[in-house]
């Protein structure tokens, strides 16, 4: 009964590939987010949808393109992979934007 | 925009000594605060959390107390455990863009037997 699950857990993949990252949550929330750790630890945000509109968009690179098909779905699709994308991504959900953020076990993403 | 400052690490302490690792901030308004903390190649969990000035968080023998006169948010443990080695991050929600939590750059911490 995980609440935020992501998919995979890792991925290894080699430049200039795409891939996906799925994210699922069963809190019943209605905001989902996509926060991107890099080599130091070092967090940011990169999106956020409410009911799935996109609220929050970062400077991030066009090659990141998120996707929520409903409220307790949050996809994260890369273009074209370099190696500055390797990197932890871990998606969150909470219930607005003024609660309590709850955060996945996290996709470790190595790029070659 | 908000910011947080956290304590540099590594933090390294042999088991049942006290543990404080600073945090301040900077917002708009009166923002909740939290703890979230990382262990060994897992994911962020929510450690604790204080919603209002003066209010404490507490879990798992951890405790901050969100302090609005000093902006600071400092975590404390009495007696560490070997299982408390872990990345601790204070963060703190900007609710001018979109609720994204803002986080300090992370304290490892490690303890010894």
């Amino acid at each position: 009964d995980t609440a935020v699950s992501q998919t995979p857990k890792y991925l290894v993949t080699q430049m200039g590939n795409d891939k996906s990252i799925k994210c699922e949550q069963n809190l019943g929330h209605d905001t989902m987010y996509w926060y991107k750790q890099d080599s130091k630890k070092f967090l940011k945000i990169m999106f956020s949808y409410n009911n799935k509109e996109l609220i929050i968009n970062e400077t991030v690179p066009n090659r990141f393109s998120p996707k929520s098909p409903d409220k307790a779905h949050l996809n994260l699709h890369i273009n074209s992979l370099e190696l500055g994308d390797s990197a932890v991504y871990f998606c969150a959900s909470s219930q607005g934007g003024k609660k309590t953020q709850y955060f996945g076990p996290g996709t470790r993403l190595l790029v070659l | 925009g908000n910011s947080v400052t956290q304590m540099e690490g590594p933090v390294t302490l042999s088991e049942e000594a006290f543990l404080t690792i600073n945090c301040t901030y900077t917002a708009t308004g009166y923002p909740s605060l939290f703890w979230y903390v990382q262990y060994p190649g897992e994911g962020l969990q929510l450690l604790l959390k204080a919603t209002k000035a003066d209010d404490k968080g507490s879990n798992k023998g951890f405790e901050a107390t969100y302090r609005k006169e000093t902006t600071s948010f400092h975590l404390e443990k009495g007696s560490v455990q070997v299982s408390d080695s872990a990345v601790y991050f204070c963060a703190l929600p900007d609710y001018n863009q979109g609720g994204k939590l803002i986080f300090g750059q992370g304290t490892e911490l490690s303890v010894k037997p």
